[in-house]
């Protein structure tokens, strides 16, 4: 069974401040690695995609890498800004498409 | 361009009450998918369908029934609601079945007292 686990829960940070989210699964033979955002009483927006033959991939202000061998992702975010308050969640996508989700790192990060 | 989109957005039952969630996507996806999200649980796979005409159990089925009425349209029924069932529940599509990205929609929040 897979096992996603997300550390840590909670993250709070000055504005402009760089940070590292991260991920780790148990099962190393993934599909591919997919990172969301939740805003408090919204629905997942998807911020990255990696498939499992990527090391790593980039939006804008967000880089996310993936190292399949040791079971780990992470998610940096640079010069982070009031607006990236939200909850952070990693899924692992695996056997037939199935996602099993972190429980998510929630970021707080203030002006 | 909606995406996917999910009704009701809110919903309040009693128990042993019996309802529909409802999802459709425009995005011409082939596959479907249900998830419920609890506090300390995570989310978590209710039913999924890989294609018109097919669905399939997830990790916690149990007390819920679906259908995909069409390529757009993927329901979730709950004959008989309890209180465990009380959680907020996201409908996702994606383009194909393996290893691609999923979009989700605004979810719904249930609560059955």
């Amino acid at each position: 069974k897979q096992e996603v686990t997300q550390i840590p829960a909670a993250l709070s940070v000055p504005e402009g401040e760089n940070l590292v989210l991260n991920c780790s699964f148990t099962d190393s033979a993934i599909y591919n690695l997919q990172w969301f955002r939740q805003d408090p009483g919204k629905g997942l927006t998807s911020l990255l995609l990696i498939q499992s033959s990527q090391r790593e991939q980039t939006s804008g202000r967000l880089n996310a890498s993936l190292d399949k061998s040791s079971g780990r992702s992470t998610l940096y975010i640079a010069a982070s800004q009031p607006g990236d308050s939200a909850t952070y969640l990693c899924a692992v996508i695996w056997a037939g498409n199935m996602l099993t989700f972190g429980g998510g790192t929630r970021l707080m990060v203030k002006p | 361009n909606a995406g996917v989109t999910q009704t009701p957005k809110f919903q309040v039952l009693k128990t042993g009450q019996s309802m529909t969630l409802q999802c459709a996507q425009d995005m011409n996806h082939n596959s479907m998918y249900w998830y419920r999200q609890d506090p300390g649980m995570g989310l978590r796979l209710i039913y999924y369908s890989a294609s018109e005409g097919t669905t399939d159990k997830g990790e916690v089925p149990n007390g819920y029934n679906v259908s995909r009425l069409n390529k757009r349209e993927f329901s979730l029924r709950l004959e008989s609601a309890a209180p465990s069932q009380t959680s907020v529940y996201f409908c996702a599509s994606s383009e194909l079945l393996a290893g691609v990205e999923q979009f989700f929609g605004p979810g719904t929040r249930l609560t059955v007292l």
